[in-house]
């Protein structure tokens, strides 16, 4: 089956630094990635649509200065936390499409960051 | 805007009952409905995807219904076991292409 991997699995950083994470699909093409983010016993928020060669598109409340999403190619997006501070410490999970696949996304493991 | 309500909040059921998880959403027209697992600190794990056109999947001691209509899906657990224990999170997704919407998610525990 389809599979997504991301890495780092888990991160730690000082408050200030950026930290980039990847999430790949590893045996298809994937035009479309959803970045998400879940904080401890809440569901998971979507932050952005990432579409292989043009601009993320960002969710209401989300800062794109602050997360920057990449998708440069149809295997990869990367995800940086820029100048990260405690309160992004968080689980983030990324979704792939597969693009002969509408109807299917596949998840990543996810990556826990924490900010001290 | 979807909004994506799971009941009950968290369940504690002894080992071989069968069970049943609600999911409901406020806006019928959904492309696909979808149920996941996550055990704690980790990623999710799709149990079963159902499509609009359709009204349930089974997969094992797993089945899952939806009424588009209502704006609901149950999913049904038979003969459950500690291993089973885990969040389920429900999902839908609005079109072909779109996030999904995810529910805040069902707390299972299974006791011996």
């Amino acid at each position: 089956g389809a599979v997504v991997s991301q890495h780092p699995s888990w991160v730690i950083c000082k408050s200030g630094t950026s930290v980039k994470i990847e999430c790949r699909s590893l045996d298809f093409q994937a035009t479309t990635m959803f970045w998400y983010r879940q904080f401890p016993k809440q569901s998971l928020m979507l932050m952005a649509t990432s579409n292989e060669g043009s601009k993320a598109t960002y969710e209401q409340g989300v800062e794109k200065d602050k997360f920057l999403i990449n998708h440069a190619s149809l295997t990869l997006s990367t995800l940086t936390v820029t100048s990260a501070h405690p309160e992004d410490s968080s689980f983030y999970i990324c979704s792939a499409r597969e693009r002969q696949k509408s109807y299917e996304q596949y998840f990543g493991p996810g990556t826990r960051l924490t900010v001290t | 805007k979807q909004e994506v309500t799971q009941i009950p909040a968290a369940l504690s059921v002894p080992e071989g009952e069968n069970l049943v998880l609600n999911c409901s959403f406020t806006d019928s027209a959904i492309y696909n409905l979808q149920w996941f697992r996550q055990d704690p600190g980790k990623g999710l794990t799709s149990l079963l995807l159902i499509q609009s056109s359709q009204r349930e999947q089974t997969s094992g001691r797993l089945n899952a219904s939806l009424d588009k209509s209502s704006g609901r899906s149950t999913l049904y657990i038979a003969a459950s076991q500690p291993g089973d224990s885990a969040t389920y999170l429900c999902a839908v997704e609005a079109d072909s292409g779109y996030a999904l919407n995810f529910g805040k998610g069902t707390s299972l525990l299974v006791t011996p």
